[in-house]
Order: structure tokens, then sequence, then C-alpha cells
């Protein structure tokens, strides 16, 4: 079985400070994590994906994550936070290797907001 | 990149009526397409999952009679929300996928409201 935990639902930084959205994951297996982001009334965008290569991976907008399989964790960071950036974000996870009816399971999300 | 195309963006119908949602994957070939619903505030909800040629399944709960799903094509799928009541309203979303993909796209999403 899979599940997502994501540990902050709303996480409130300034702008030009560093982000961290964190996320801890349960598998049975080697599973495939994502962040996604959702801008209000909109759909999700992929910021990145983990698939057992590197462990540091690198996203779209300068956010990256770091797989901690020690930890279970897949937190996603970005170093300096631009206004652009309030939104859902959302830790998720899949079977790492996909079949016809593959599932994957979603975080709870969490609301980053950016102080002028 | 791939992209999923989701029509309408929002739309409101009187209590009673049908709507139709479409999901179409522009330049792959969906064998899997999910549908999910969003409610203020919260994550995704799967509602149902489809494979191309063959009927959806449906999560517990969700009423199949009430969100038909169609997915006659590896490029798009339906969801058919019958009689729809003020309850109904919700944010919709799909993704499509492929078999050996390791991620799903989703579309954009569509808001409906029921009056």
């Amino acid at each position: 079985a899979q599940s997502v935990t994501q540990l902050d639902s709303h996480v409130s930084v300034s702008e030009g400070t560093p982000v961290l959205l964190r996320c801890n994951y349960s598998s049975s297996y080697s599973p495939s994590l994502f962040w996604y982001v959702q801008h209000p009334n909109k759909g999700l965008q992929l910021l990145l994906k983990y698939t057992s290569a590197a462990t540091l991976v690198k996203g779209i907008n300068g956010f990256e994550a770091e797989f901690k399989k020690s930890e279970t964790s897949f937190h996603l960071t970005k170093p300096s936070a631009h206004m652009s950036d309030a939104a859902e974000y959302f830790c998720v996870v899949s079977p790492s290797v996909g079949s016809s009816a593959s599932k994957i399971i979603f975080g709870s999300g969490t609301r980053l907001s950016i102080r002028p | 990149g791939a992209v999923v195309s989701q029509h309408p963006s929002w739309v409101i119908c009187k209590s009673g009526t049908s709507v139709k949602i479409e999901c179409r994957s522009l330049d792959f070939q969906a064998t899997t397409m999910f549908w999910y619903r969003q409610f203020p505030k919260q994550s995704l909800m799967l509602m149902a999952t489809s494979n191309e040629g063959s009927k959806a399944t449906y999560e517990q709960g969700v009423e199949k009679d009430k969100f038909l799903i169609n997915h006659a094509s590896l490029t798009l799928s339906t969801l058919t929300v019958t009689s729809a009541h003020p309850e109904d309203s919700s944010f919709y979303i799909c993704s499509a996928g492929t078999a050996l993909s390791y991620g799903y796209t989703f579309g954009s999403g569509t808001r409906l409201t029921v009056v």
C-alpha cells in the first residue's frame, strides 16, 4: 500500500527567502514521486519527478527536491521565493513501473503564501 | 511535451440537466485516463479510471450511473454528469497517461456550477 503525507497545510514565507514544503511517503516498493503546482481554478502543472535515477531532482521555476529513502521523504525546496510561487502544491506517489490501471496517490496539499 | 486539453473550462447548468466534459491527449495516445473531483481547498479525489475500449473502474462511493465515463479512443475520454444537482458543483480534472509513463499529465480542469 502507498500513502503520502504533506506535513504542512499552509506555509508562508517572505519574498526572496527560501521555501521548504515537506512530504513523507510510504510504499511497499520503489515509488515514483512527483510535485505538482496548482494555481487557483487551474489544472495541475508538473514541477518535477523522481523515478529512481538521481536522488536530487531539479524542476521548473527553480524548484528542486531530494529523495531520501532512509527518511522516506521528498521535500520540495526553492532558494528564493517569488510572488508568482503563491499556489497550492501537491506531493504525489505512484507505482514505479506503470501498469494499465496504475493509480497515483495525492497528498492533501500545501498552500504556499508569499509575503511582499 | 505531453499536453492534455480539457473542455469546457467552466460551465453553468440548471438542475436536472446533463453536462459533458471532454479530456483529450493532444500529442500522445493515452491508454489510461483518470477523472478527479476537487472540493474547495481540498486535494483531488479520484472518481474513476478509464482504459481505452473498456468500461471505467469507479472508486467506492462514486455513482457510475450519475458520472458516465466513456474512453472511446486513445485520445479522448468524456465525463457526463447526468441529472446534475447543486451538490455536483465542483472542480473536475482529468489526467492522461500511458502504461509505461512515469508521470501523468493533467488537464486544466472544469469548474461546474449547477444552479
